[in-house]
């Protein structure tokens, strides 16, 4: 029972801007939305995270939407480093996050 | 720093077989985590502890999957006897204070299981 929904793939050009949707309709007011990547044979790894305003970091923005049923992950400029499966997670208030089944990036030379 | 620690990396065994996986978390970390992950999927929670105490349990099956947490610091999860399902990668995660609104998990590089 997955409750965020992303497309499966998305494919971009190295060093070109990415944004990656994720849809959460029913979200609650004290969701967190986290986003993590995992690239191939690793553990998931933190990229960002917000409740309400929008987030900048090292690593990327996270624009929400503002009834928060969306949100979307924007790596400004893409590298073959950011290959990868990009999971946008709801965390509750019991701390237990909820994982879909992510977006996964390929990033063209 | 040291990241979050498991082993095996790998492991193959028969079907009925027993299997441990053993998590070593980041220093100071209190709260441990254990996912299981299928092939295409995200992980999905198996447990929570917070320090020895396991505070989610309730994705466990707890028919054949046991976990323990002694001394609040490493942990192992085990599956006894292992069925040609359980074969799935197992994350081991850790945070430092599981009930902050905002806490980050961090990953080890999890066990591929794999049950012929």
């Amino acid at each position: 029972d997955a409750k965020t929904t992303q497309p499966n793939s998305m494919e971009s050009n190295e060093e070109e801007p990415v944004h990656l949707p994720c849809n959460h309709s029913t979200i609650s007011g004290t969701d967190y939305i986290h986003w993590y990547r995992q690239l191939p044979s690793q553990g998931p790894e933190y990229v960002i995270h917000g409740l309400t305003s929008n987030v900048n970091n090292r690593m990327a923005s996270l624009a929400i939407a503002e009834d928060r049923k969306s949100s979307t992950l924007i790596l400004h400029r893409a590298t073959l480093r950011d290959a990868a499966v990009y999971y946008c997670i709801l965390r509750d208030n019991f701390n237990k996050f909820y994982f879909g089944s992510g977006t996964k990036l390929n990033v063209k030379p | 720093e040291a990241g979050v620690v498991q082993s095996p990396r790998y492991k193959i065994i028969e079907k009925k077989q027993p299997v441990a996986f053993w998590c070593n978390p980041i220093s100071g970390h209190n709260t441990l985590y254990w996912y299981r992950q299928n092939l295409g999927q995200g992980p999905e929670l198996l447990i929570r502890y917070e320090n020895e105490e396991a505070v989610d349990d309730s994705q466990l099956p707890k028919d054949r999957f046991s976990a323990e947490r002694l001394k609040g610091v490493d942990s192992t999860l085990k599956i006894q006897p292992a069925e040609l399902g359980d074969s799935a990668v197992y994350l081991c995660a850790s945070s430092y204070d599981g009930a902050g609104w905002a806490d980050t998990q961090y990953f080890g590089p999890g066990t591929r299981l794999t049950v012929l």
